[in-house]
């Protein structure tokens, strides 16, 4: 059983420009969220996918998006990016009819994010 | 939107003493989920609770979910130095945002 992989491990953007975070989902999950995780803070929700549509979102802005490929994979794009998004970003992938619901979520290890 | 609030937020210990970990929260959960996180690392899954009064042991782990759904509490008898980590309660939003929310987190040091 293969977890779930996320890519790159560490990124270092400044600011204004545009980011892109991989992650493959454990195999059978068919749902993945996405979180970020400041220092010494418990993960936030961005947000969900299931079904490559959106599914559910945090108190993100529009600047954050993502994408779920037919693969279940996805990605986490973010744009004009500041300061203040430096931060651990968390896939968690689980397997769901499309609510968050009690499904356990498995995550990767996270892309380590640092804006200068 | 639903919170969650742990405490304590730090706690520093001599191995072989217990501690008890706080899960707080003033609305409802249908599950809460217990997770660990290392330093490096993403958070690992310890336990899911689901019932109201529900208790689960993990080895010197002991889960236990409020009666009334809203609290949870983690038990470590004996700590050891690999106990050491991040503890985090989660469970998801039940007010039809589909989002799922973390605890504020509690970091544990167990001394050798």
């Amino acid at each position: 059983e293969t977890g779930v992989t996320q890519s790159p491990t560490h990124l270092i953007k400044t600011r204004g420009q545009q980011v892109t975070l991989r992650c493959s989902s454990q195999s059978g999950h068919n749902t993945v969220s996405w979180y970020q995780q400041a220092l010494g803070q418990g993960p936030q929700f961005i947000f969900q996918y299931y079904r490559e549509e959106e599914n559910g979102r945090g108190n993100f802005p529009p600047r954050f998006s993502g994408l779920q490929f037919p693969n279940y994979s996805s990605e986490l794009n973010v744009n004009a990016l500041e300061l203040d998004d430096s931060a651990l970003y968390l896939c968690a992938s689980s397997f769901g009819t499309g609510d968050s619901g009690n499904q356990p979520q498995h995550f990767g290890d996270g892309t380590r994010l640092s804006i200068l | 939107t639903q919170l969650l609030e742990q405490s304590p937020q730090f706690l520093s210990i001599q191995e072989g003493e217990n501690l008890t970990v706080y899960c707080n929260s003033s609305s409802v959960f249908s599950s809460l989920q217990w997770y660990r996180q290392e330093p490096g690392e993403g958070p690992v899954l310890l336990v899911t609770v689901v019932t109201g009064g529900e208790v689960k042991k993990l080895k010197r782990l002991t889960f236990q979910f409020g009666d009334a759904r809203k609290d949870s509490s983690l038990h470590i008898t004996a700590a050891q130095p690999g106990d050491t980590g991040l503890y985090l309660c989660a469970g998801p939003d039940t007010s039809g945002t589909y989002k799922y929310i973390f605890g504020t987190g509690t970091r544990l040091k167990v001394l050798a």
